[in-house]
């Protein structure tokens, strides 16, 4: 069956960066795109930007840019979310989650990451 | 401040029927689908409709999409108990070349 299976929690101080990972199994890496998705402590959900694993393009949302990046590793089947500059505003869930077009929903969602930045 | 609009909170009695309403633009609801999200307490969000008016294989026909113009609602009747969770609109924003979400309706069932 479909997984995404993230990396486990992470505490960071401010002006650190963090690196998540989110493995695929269960279907073919290369025919799905991953999205990066936060959901803040009691708040909604935000889109952080996406990645095509077929050739490793990316798009991110306006807020992100310039403080995230995402790749992908063919070999492992393992996609990557790394943010910087990390700030208080930053702690929150952060989910991958599987589309099969840039534009369609998403069928399958990881677990979720919790990342949490304190002094 | 969320793209799309859901009222922040819904509720109803076992068996009665609600409905969740999610108001966008031109860019995104307007001009493509609207998916539906069901997010149970501490777990992670779960395609609940997809293209306005889909069901995935698995959730039951008690839910519903549909979409008029810019606007778009999710009724859930014969209300169960386990449907108390929080449920968030989302579709693809043209202008933001990415997905937009509602801010999400906690829905109780008293």
């Amino acid at each position: 069956q479909v997984q995404l299976v993230q990396s486990g929690a992470e505490v960071k101080k401010p002006g650190a960066s963090v690196k998540v990972s989110c493995k695929a199994s269960g279907y073919t890496f290369t025919t799905y795109y991953i999205h990066w998705v936060r959901q803040a402590p009691g708040q909604g959900l935000e889109w952080m930007g996406i990645i095509n694993p077929s050739g490793g393009s990316t798009t991110y949302a306006q807020s992100f840019q310039g403080r995230v990046t995402m790749t992908r590793d063919t070999s492992t089947s393992t996609v990557y979310m790394e943010l910087s500059s990390l700030r208080s505003e930053d702690t929150a869930v952060y989910y991958c989650a599987r589309t099969y077009s840039s534009s369609s929903a998403v069928d399958s969602w990881g677990q979720g990451t919790l990342v949490t930045v304190s002094s | 401040q969320s793209v799309l609009t859901q009222p922040p909170s819904a509720s109803g009695t076992p068996g009665q029927r609600v409905t969740i309403s999610c108001s966008g633009s031109s860019s995104n609801i307007g001009g493509n689908p609207v998916n539906w999200y069901q997010q149970l307490p501490g777990t992670a969000p779960k395609l609940l409709i997809y293209s306005n008016n889909q069901r995935p294989s698995g959730v039951p026909d008690r839910f519903s999409g549909s979409k008029s113009g810019t606007s778009a609602s999710l009724a859930i009747s014969g209300l169960q108990s386990e449907d108390e969770a929080d449920y968030y609109c989302a579709a693809w924003d043209d202008s933001l070349n990415g997905p937009v979400f509602g801010g999400g309706t906690k829905l109780t069932v008293l």
